[in-house]
């Protein structure tokens, strides 16, 4: 069964650095995009970019581009998700997706990891 | 940007009855619209793909239609377990990827 596993829970202060991670099971990983996609409390659905595993070719979105970094090794099947330096607005429930169809930019989304909610607060 | 805007916010529905949810598009995205489904404490579900395609093991009571810039989500007849937020969301132009802003179908 197709799965994705994301990692837990964390709590961080203010101008922390933090990575978040996905990992696959049970399909090739490297065939699929990967994205990352925000849900502040209480909100709606933000997409912040993507990452094709296996070239690592990554998308974001104009909101998001320079303020968090998307990366992947393939070698463990692992998508990231990562920031510099976290502020208070950083606080969310994050969560990962595949696409549906693989080997092409169709971008929509059949399996969801089960969320990292990153709390930030001094 | 495309922007997506779904009616209504809120929608108040008994079980049995028909639902008809609205995602509306700022430009056309040809018929490459999603619906998802999620209820408190959970991931989205994919529902349908591409307007009218249901994702694998999705209820034959949930259907899809429209195409360029107006689509509608119609659940045939609720069951208690579809009371949940809907979100459409494009994938004609991107990035971004983007969403509406959702609709809350409660328990009338």
């Amino acid at each position: 069964e197709v799965q994705l596993v994301q990692s837990g829970a964390d709590v961080k202060k203010p101008g922390e650095s933090l990575k978040i991670s996905c990992k696959g099971f049970e399909y090739s990983f490297t065939n699929y995009w990967i994205a990352w996609v925000r849900q502040m409390p209480g909100k709606g659905l933000e997409w912040m970019g993507t990452i094709y595993p296996g070239n690592s070719d990554t998308r974001y979105s104009p909101s998001f581009q320079g303020q968090v970094t998307i990366s992947a090794d393939k070698s463990i099947s692992t998508a990231n998700l990562q920031w510099g330096s976290l502020k208070a607005s950083d606080s969310a429930m994050y969560y990962c997706a595949r696409q549906r169809s693989g080997f092409n930019l169709d971008m929509d989304y059949d399996y969801w990891g089960q969320g990292t909610l990153v709390t930030v607060s001094s | 940007e495309i922007v997506l805007t779904q009616s209504p916010a809120t929608l108040s529905l008994s079980p049995g009855e028909r639902a008809t949810l609205s995602c509306r598009t700022s430009q056309s995205v040809s018929i490459y619209l999603a619906w998802y489904q999620q209820k408190p404490g959970q991931a989205p579900r994919l529902l349908i793909y591409d307007a009218s395609n249901r994702a694998t093991g999705i209820p034959a009571r949930f259907s899809g239609s429209g195409s360029g810039t107006d689509f509608t989500l119609t659940i045939s007849s609720l069951e208690p377990e579809d009371f949940a937020v809907y979100y459409c969301q494009q994938r004609y132009l991107w990035p971004p990827i983007t969403f509406g802003q959702g609709t809350r179908l409660e328990i009338k």
